[in-house]
C-alpha cells in the first residue's frame, strides 16, 4: 500500500528566505507525481507535476524534483514571499488505477 | 472558463441523517474522483467514476456511503445514518481523462454532523 509523508508538518520562514519542502513515498512505481497549494476554506491548486519519467519541473519560483528510485520529491521555493503562506500537499499517482495518494501536508507560514 | 464546483459549500445535520453532497465538474472531463480531508490530514480517496460507471470505489468507507453520476456529468455522493465521524471536508476532482490527466479540484463541501 501506498503511503506518502511529508517532513515538516509545519515551517515558519521570514519573507525573502529560500525553503525546501520534503515528501517520501514507500512505492516506487507511481505514474507521475504533484504538488499542491491549499488555502484556508479552498479547494486544491495544482502547482507542479512531475511524470515518472521526469526528474523536475520549475514554475516562476518553485522547483520540484523527483527521485523515483529513492522514494522522494522536494519542493523548493525561491525568494519566499507572504503571498506562499499556505498548506502544501505532495501527493502521487500510484503506476496502477486512478487516485491519487496524499501526504498529510506542510503548512507553511511566511512572516513579513 | 469555469472550474469544478460544490454544493453546498457547508452542511450541518445531525447523526443519523442522510446527506446529498453534489459536484459539478469541468465540462467535457469524463473522469470525476470524490476525496474525504479531515482536519489536519491530506485528502483520502472515495470514488472514481470514468463516465455513468464507478472505475473505483475501493474507498469508501462501508454502505452507508454511496456515489452516483447517472449522466456522465455531475455526481452526487449520497451518506445514510451519518455519524460523526463523518465530519471531514468532502471534495470533488475531475480530469480529462487524456494526456496527464491533471486532477482540478473544486472548494469541497464542509460536512458537519452533531
Amino acid at each position: 500500500k501506498q503511503e506518502v509523508t511529508q517532513i515538516p508538518a509545519a515551517l515558519s520562514v521570514p519573507e525573502g528566505e529560500n525553503l525546501v519542502l520534503n515528501c517520501s513515498f514507500t512505492d516506487s512505481a507511481i505514474y507521475n507525481l504533484q504538488w499542491f497549494r491549499q488555502d484556508p476554506g479552498k479547494g486544491l491548486t495544482s502547482l507542479l507535476l512531475i511524470q515518472s519519467s521526469q526528474r523536475e519541473q520549475t514554475s516562476g519560483r518553485l522547483n520540484a524534483s523527483l527521485d523515483k528510485s529513492s522514494g522522494r520529491s522536494t519542493l523548493y521555493i525561491a525568494a519566499s514571499q507572504p503571498g506562499d503562506s499556505a498548506t502544501y500537499l505532495c501527493a502521487v499517482r500510484p503506476g496502477y488505477g486512478n487516485k491519487l495518494v496524499f501526504g498529510a501536508g506542510t503548512i507553511l507560514r511566511v512572516k513579513s | 472558463g469555469a472550474g469544478v464546483s460544490q454544493t453546498p459549500s457547508n452542511k450541518v445535520t445531525e447523526k443519523g441523517k442522510y446527506v446529498e453532497l453534489r459536484c459539478d465538474p469541468i465540462s467535457g472531463h469524463t473522469a470525476l474522483y470524490w476525496y474525504r480531508q479531515s482536519l489536519g490530514q491530506g485528502p483520502e480517496f472515495l470514488i472514481y467514476f470514468q463516465g455513468t460507471g464507478a472505475a473505483d470505489d475501493s474507498g469508501l468507507p462501508n454502505d452507508r456511503f454511496f456515489a452516483v453520476r447517472p449522466e456522465g456529468s455531475v455526481s452526487t455522493l449520497k451518506i445514510q445514518r451519518t455519524e460523526r465521524g463523518d465530519s471531514a471536508v468532502y471534495l470533488c476532482a475531475s480530469s480529462s481523462g487524456q494526456g496527464t490527466d491533471t486532477q482540478y479540484f473544486g472548494p469541497g463541501t464542509r460536512l458537519t454532523v452533531l
